[in-house]
């Protein structure tokens, strides 16, 4: 079974500073998807960015950003120009491919990093 | 566009009790899965439906189940509550298999006493 893994319960940042969220997952899959989520304090998870592994892009959403390390099965988010309302839990989240799971979107998700924004 | 809604947003159980959970996705979405959030175990995936087909079931006990509706809307029931379903239960939809995005609603808080 996949497991995600972030190491970093807490994390805080100043404002209009940068911020690493790390995550690591273990697969013996070569296809998937990768995401993170953030939720606020109104519980909505929300999509930040999503990675297709056999992409070696890294995906980029404005001011956020990830560093995709396959083979070091490393999955680390990166917000620049951080916000006070960037403040959340955020949540790495592993998908394999519809083919492996016979067609479901089951994510198996982190314990969650929560990210403070001091002002 | 309305999100996923679900009803109801609080509630409050006794142990012994049981709970029916509401979740509409949004119009045209024909994938519903649900969640369960505690603060010990985290997010765990707790079942996925397809056209009123069950696609997938996490490690849950069966006092847990659901079923979705012709119209996509999905319900799940917990049955003889228990201390620890306390939970957030968030449930996403997305358009089809394989579209890669999940969207969330804002869950159910569930009390049980």
């Amino acid at each position: 079974a996949q497991t995600v893994t972030q190491s970093q319960p807490e994390m805080s940042v100043q404002e209009a500073e940068t911020v690493t969220l790390s995550c690591t997952y273990d697969t013996s899959e070569s296809d998937y998807y990768l995401f993170w989520y953030k939720q606020p304090p109104s519980r909505q998870m929300i999509l930040v960015i999503r990675q297709e592994a056999y992409k070696q892009q890294n995906a980029t959403e404005n001011r956020f950003s990830v560093n995709f390390q396959k083979a070091a099965k490393s999955f680390s988010l990166k917000i620049s120009d951080s916000q006070l309302g960037d403040a959340a839990m955020y949540f790495c989240a592993y998908r394999s491919s519809l083919i492996t799971q016979g067609g479901s979107e089951k994510l198996v998700f982190g314990k969650g990093t929560k990210l403070t924004v001091n002002p | 566009k309305a999100g996923v809604t679900q009803t109801p947003r609080y509630l409050i159980k006794t142990r012994g009790q049981q709970v029916t959970l509401s979740c509409s996705p949004i119009s045209g979405h024909r994938s519903v899965s649900w969640y369960q959030q505690t603060p010990g175990q985290g997010l765990q995936f707790l079942f996925e439906y397809f056209s009123e087909t069950q696609r997938n079931k996490g490690n849950f006990p069966g006092r847990f189940s659901g079923r979705q509706f012709s119209n996509s809307r999905s319900e799940m029931n917990v049955s003889t509550l228990e201390l620890g379903d306390s939970a957030l239960y968030l449930c996403a939809s997305s358009l089809v298999l394989g579209a890669n995005v999940l969207t969330f609603g804002a869950g159910s808080r569930l009390t049980v006493l």
